[in-house]
């Protein structure tokens, strides 16, 4: 069925480290994924989306990977900033004939000076 | 330019009565959803409106239910309010209806049901 999870709660870095948040999904005809920031206060806000024809995709001090085989996905934040501290899922979209978001249920990274 | 608007952004009600949320998408913007976060938890799929009509809905009771207008605004209705409807409600917008569009959240309204 559609679902996503995340494997950790809260994830506390050092700013300037690199972080990696880590995301499990069940469905294996699952084949569009992104993940969103949210900081306290504002709504989810888009960071980079990944399709199933691909492994890994970088953004802006930002990469996705995809692992099918055992349906997992990872962000990976290069650099952490104090600005990074949020809360990030990652989310499904699945083949529905319509626009829907499947999230999981978030980690919180912090990020310390 | 503005991004998504959605108001009040915090309302108190008391158990059984109704309750409408507004949302104005981005200029050009056609698509509309709705979507709960209960606290702690992820965004949970409500409706999906394009061109005034529903396109989508989630797994929610009749109780809730939405609208789109001319505009391209779009309300959200529910009905006797229960404990359990406490959350926050975001809306998001996006230029079409198409899967792969990025949605644009806004602030979101936090409903709490005393």
């Amino acid at each position: 069925g559609e679902s996503v999870g995340l494997h950790l709660p809260t994830l506390s870095v050092q700013e300037g480290d690199n972080s990696i948040i880590n995301c499990a999904y069940s469905n294996s005809a699952s084949d569009y994924f992104i993940w969103y920031k949210q900081e306290s206060g504002k709504g989810p806000q888009f960071i980079i989306d990944i399709r199933s024809n691909m492994d890994k995709r970088q953004g802006q001090r930002v990469t996705v990977l995809l692992n099918k085989t055992v349906k997992h996905l990872s962000l990976q934040i290069a650099a952490t900033q104090p600005g990074d501290s949020a809360v990030y899922f990652c989310a499904e979209n699945p083949n529905t004939g319509f626009q829907k978001l499947v999230f999981g249920t978030g980690t919180r990274l912090l990020v310390s000076p | 330019d503005a991004g998504v608007t959605q108001s009040p952004t915090h309302l108190i009600k008391t158990r059984g009565q109704h309750v409408t949320l507004r949302c104005s998408p981005i200029s050009g913007h056609k698509s509309v959803s709705w979507y709960q976060q209960v606290l702690g938890q992820g965004p949970q799929f409500i409706f999906q409106y394009y061109e005034k009509e529903e396109r989508g809905r989630g797994n929610f009771p009749d109780r809730f239910s939405a609208r789109q207008f001319p505009n391209y605004s779009s309300e959200l209705n529910v009905n006797a309010l229960l404990l359990g409807d406490s959350a926050l409600y975001l809306c998001a917008s996006s230029p079409s209806r198409d899967r792969g569009e990025k949605l644009f959240f806004g602030s979101g309204t936090q409903l709490s049901v005393l």
